[in-house]
């Protein structure tokens, strides 16, 4: 089955910096990537996903690459902002018929003043 | 409004105590999961539906139970409780395979 690594788990920058979160998954098949924020005490929220016929998507200040061939994605956040703080989840499923998402371990982003 | 509904949001229970959380959606998806969040592992897969009547097993299923009578409608069922289901639950629900997944709230389950 599917199995996904995250990296970093934590991950500290200065407001105005970028911050980058890196995947890797295993099953080839898998074509649905999306990234999730989860607040403290809250659900967590789909930020944006890319399917495998792109290899990048941008909505405003984040974005998301994926790498086929190397089985890996990465999400990507200019500008930072206090408010990115939270943690941020990738994961990985096919899209056809009923395919399990896969979730990675979580980074726990900090953006300081 | 398109949401997903848990209830209850807290819950502190005593080992044995048979419980169930519920789970209702009202988007008409068609998929319909349920998770569990501890610290350092993520969000792992309890059990999933893919329709009325038809559910599997995810990731760590032991110790749990899950019927899908109805669309809307998916609860989690704890037959005996122990104190490592203590946990954060999350529902979740989809229209495909490669759509959106929203989740519920989440349900705070402390077994004592």
């Amino acid at each position: 089955g599917e199995n996904v690594e995250q990296h970093p788990s934590t991950l500290s920058v200065q407001e105005g910096d970028s911050a980058v979160i890196k995947c890797t998954y295993s099953d080839s098949a898998s074509n649905y990537f999306p990234w999730y924020k989860q607040e403290l005490g809250k659900r967590p929220q789909l930020i944006i996903d890319i399917r495998s016929n792109v290899g990048e998507k941008k909505d405003q200040r984040i974005a998301v690459t994926l790498n086929k061939t190397a089985k890996h994605f990465s999400l990507h956040i200019t500008e930072t902002q206090p408010e990115d703080s939270a943690v941020y989840f990738c994961a990985a499923a096919g899209n056809t018929g009923f395919q399990k998402l896969v979730f990675g371990t979580g980074t726990r982003l900090l953006v300081s003043p | 409004e398109a949401q997903v509904t848990q209830n209850p949001r807290y819950l502190i229970t005593v080992t044995g105590k048979k419980l169930t959380v519920t789970c209702s959606q009202n988007m008409n998806h068609e998929y319909m999961s349920w998770y569990r969040q501890d610290p350092g592992l993520g969000l792992r897969q309890i059990y999933y539906s893919m329709n009325v009547e038809v559910t599997d097993k995810g990731d760590v299923p032991e110790g749990y139970k899950v019927s899908r009578k109805e669309k809307r409608n998916f609860p989690l069922i704890l037959e005996s409780p122990s104190p490592n289901q203590t946990s954060l639950y999350f529902c979740a629900s989809r229209a495909g395979g490669g759509d959106t997944q929203y989740f519920g709230p989440g349900t705070r389950l402390t077994v004592l």
